[in-house]
């Protein structure tokens, strides 16, 4: 069966710290793959998409995704965090022969120290 | 734009009963998935609705059922709750074609079971 993995479950970062949360995933044919956030007490929100083409994609609020498919991964990236970041992130595989399911992880919460 | 709404926004029931969540999708979308999300978990698949007809479930009982409607607005119903159906119930909405799920989440629905 299909699964995705989350290999953080609590990331702590002080301001203006690099941050990068992992993301695997297993299944061999064709994915669509994203990033969701949630921020405190709002709705999960589209951090960014891959599809096809230029394997790193920039996504809102200066986050960028790299897709690396020899390595099932679909890594998430910030340079410099801020405050305003804290919430929880989920990465989400989408595969063509599962029509619209979406398979997400566990999440990582992120915590960003002021 | 509209987004996608869902309601009620909370709801508390005792086991045994029935429950139904009303989502409606985004405009210019043709396809509605449900997922439940436990405390501390990533979204789980429960199913899709496509054309008024469920195209896919996940590992969901029978006692989880749904309707979508002309109008692609859909109901989640659930009989016989148990206390393990406390979560957040969330609705995304997406538009079917080309093979790209990008779904589009509602601010879910806080079902408590008591």
């Amino acid at each position: 069966a299909q699964s995705v993995s989350q290999h953080n479950h609590h990331v702590i970062l002080s301001e203006a710290a690099s941050l990068e949360l992992g993301c695997n995933y297993s299944y061999g044919g064709t994915v669509n793959l994203f990033w969701y956030v949630q921020y405190p007490g709002q709705h999960l929100q589209l951090l960014l998409k891959y599809f096809s083409g230029d394997p790193l994609v920039k996504g809102i609020k200066g986050f960028e995704a790299e897709f690396i498919k020899s390595k099932f991964s679909f890594n998430l990236r910030k340079p410099s965090v801020q405050w305003s970041d804290t919430a929880e992130y989920f990465c989400a595989v989408g595969t063509y022969n599962q029509g619209g399911k979406l398979i997400f992880g566990q999440g990582t919460e992120l915590s960003v120290k002021p | 734009e509209t987004g996608v709404t869902q309601s009620p926004t909370h709801l508390i029931k005792t086991r045994g009963q029935q429950v139904t969540l009303r989502c409606s999708s985004q405009s210019g979308h043709n396809t509605v998935s449900w997922y439940q999300q436990a405390l501390g978990q990533g979204p789980q698949f429960i199913f899709q609705y496509y054309r008024e007809e469920e195209n896919g479930r996940g590992n969901f009982p029978p006692r989880f059922s749904g309707l979508q409607f002309p109008n692609y607005s859909s109901e989640l119903n659930v009989n016989a709750l148990e206390l393990d159906d406390s979560a957040l119930y969330l609705c995304a909405s997406s538009f079917k074609g080309g093979g790209k799920n990008e779904q589009f989440f509602g601010p879910g629905t806080r079902l408590t079971v008591l």
